[in-house]
């Protein structure tokens, strides 16, 4: 069973820079899983934010950014703003075909 | 404008039968691949199934040979027929476009499996 491993929770100040990683247990993320970020909000559906590791959406805003960091997909937020405060999931493809959420990040902006 | 709109939720017994739908408006539905995930109370997203636009299927090792996913391209309709339900299928159960991106969700309707 391949699980794919987030930060369950990480703080951040008001404009300052934090990264999630996500990481899979079968080794090293590469740009061959496709790595994407969700944003959830609490009563809210998730949206997406980042594809194939670092692709954005039209609705992306520009402080998000997405990387491979240390064999480990990454999502940096840069300037963080209080509205951020959301749950965060990585999804990886694995074979091109399944696909399989992260246990998702409790990022708090205190 | 895209939008996905799930129903055919509610409360069902265990290892009773439950039918979901998606209904898809603003694109042309048969161009693009469809999930279905879901998210138990309190818990993290779990992907469940895809389905192509030529009709090839997966599904997570959870679900298999237990739900089917289908669709119908005419009616720009998703559906998602689950079978022997167990109360860990308790879950609000959301469907997606995917298009490089799970990029459009919907608001995702909600399974109760409960005696």
């Amino acid at each position: 069973q391949t699980v794919v491993t987030q930060e369950p929770s990480l703080t951040v100040s008001p404009g300052g820079t934090v990264t999630l990683t996500c990481a899979s247990s079968t080794g090293a993320v590469t740009s061959g899983y496709y790595p994407n970020w969700f944003q959830q909000k609490p009563g809210q559906a998730p949206r997406a934010l980042i594809y194939s590791t670092s692709n954005t959406l039209p609705w992306t805003p520009a402080r998000f950014s997405g990387s491979l960091l240390g064999g480990k997909a990454a999502l940096t937020l840069s300037g963080v703003q209080p509205e951020d405060e959301a749950e965060y999931y990585c999804l990886l493809y694995f074979g091109g075909v399944q696909r399989v959420f992260g246990g998702g990040t409790k990022l708090t902006v205190l | 404008q895209v939008q996905l709109v799930e129903s055919g939720g509610g409360l069902v017994k265990p290892g009773g039968s439950l039918r979901l739908s998606c209904a898809a408006s603003g694109f042309t539905f048969s161009d693009y691949y469809m999930n279905w995930i879901r998210q138990a109370p309190g818990k993290g997203l779990e992907w469940l199934s895809y389905i192509t636009s030529s009709g090839s299927i997966d599904y997570a090792d959870s679900v298999k040979g237990r739900f089917t996913i289908s669709r119908d391209n005419a009616k720009n309709l998703l559906f998602l027929q689950m079978d022997s339900l167990g109360v860990e299928d308790t879950a609000v159960y959301y469907c997606a476009r995917e298009d490089f991106s799970l990029d459009y969700w919907g608001q995702g309707t909600l399974v109760t499996v409960s005696s």
